[in-house]
């Protein structure tokens, strides 16, 4: 039973379409996060919610919006892709806010934009 | 200007080595964490550490927090192929601040070939 799941798992389309990558966790927790991985394998963090509500939004362009109907799920929706979006995009949750405890990762969706 | 510096980024031995990869960051952090990363899955937790000066031990790793709790260091005995992949440090609590957001480093890439 995988802990935090994301689909797709691979996703490739053309410049200025409009694409979502949807993630569940099952493990109860009350925080999860969106991650970008680049080329360079350099993971820096997009977005933090806690409880449904946004804590943490980084310097992301107004493209990349984020949902979360419920504790458990976390959506990441991205509009006008851009070349620059190509990167590895990683779903995490954690227990608690505002606590150093682990960080559980997706297996990660690998966006290609042509 | 990278927060944490990990070094070195790449680093090839032959099985049974032993080795040390380095974490260091000018910010005090509250507590630090090393990651795994192998290719195609999202990074694993393998250790946290929250007191400066701290030492944990992994079956063959070796984890270590900085006194001034600036830096960290994980060593490696008798490295084995299954040791192979990214190794990610992560900061919480910059300069007393919010232990919710994560600082990664941008990795060291080990390879251990048999």
């Amino acid at each position: 039973d995988t802990a935090v799941s994301q689909t797709p798992k691979y996703l490739v389309t053309q410049m200025g379409n409009d694409k979502s990558i949807k993630c569940e966790q099952n493990l109860g927790h009350d925080t999860m996060y969106w991650y970008k991985q680049d080329s360079k394998k350099f993971l820096k963090i997009m977005f933090s919610y806690n409880n449904k509500e946004l804590i943490i939004n980084e310097t992301v362009p107004n493209r990349f919006s984020p949902k979360s109907p419920d504790k458990a799920h976390l959506n990441l929706h991205i509009n006008s892709l851009e070349l620059g979006d190509s990167a590895v995009y990683f779903c995490a949750s954690s227990q608690l806010w505002g606590r150093a405890g682990e960080l559980f990762f997706g297996e990660g969706s690998r966006l290609t934009v042509l | 200007t990278q927060l944490l510096e990990q070094s070195p980024q790449f680093l090839s031995i032959q099985e049974g080595e032993n080795l040390t990869v380095y974490c260091n960051s000018s910010s005090v952090f509250s507590s630090l964490q090393w990651y795994r990363q192998e290719p195609g899955e999202g990074p694993v937790l393998l250790v946290t550490v929250v007191t400066g000066g701290e030492v944990k031990k992994l079956k063959r790793l070796t984890f270590q927090f900085g006194d001034a709790r600036k830096d960290s260091s994980l060593h490696i005995t008798a490295a084995q192929p299954g040791d192979t992949g990214l190794y990610l440090c992560a900061g919480a609590g910059k300069n007393g601040g919010s232990q919710g957001n994560l600082i990664f480093g941008k990795g060291t890439k080990l390879s251990v070939k048999p």
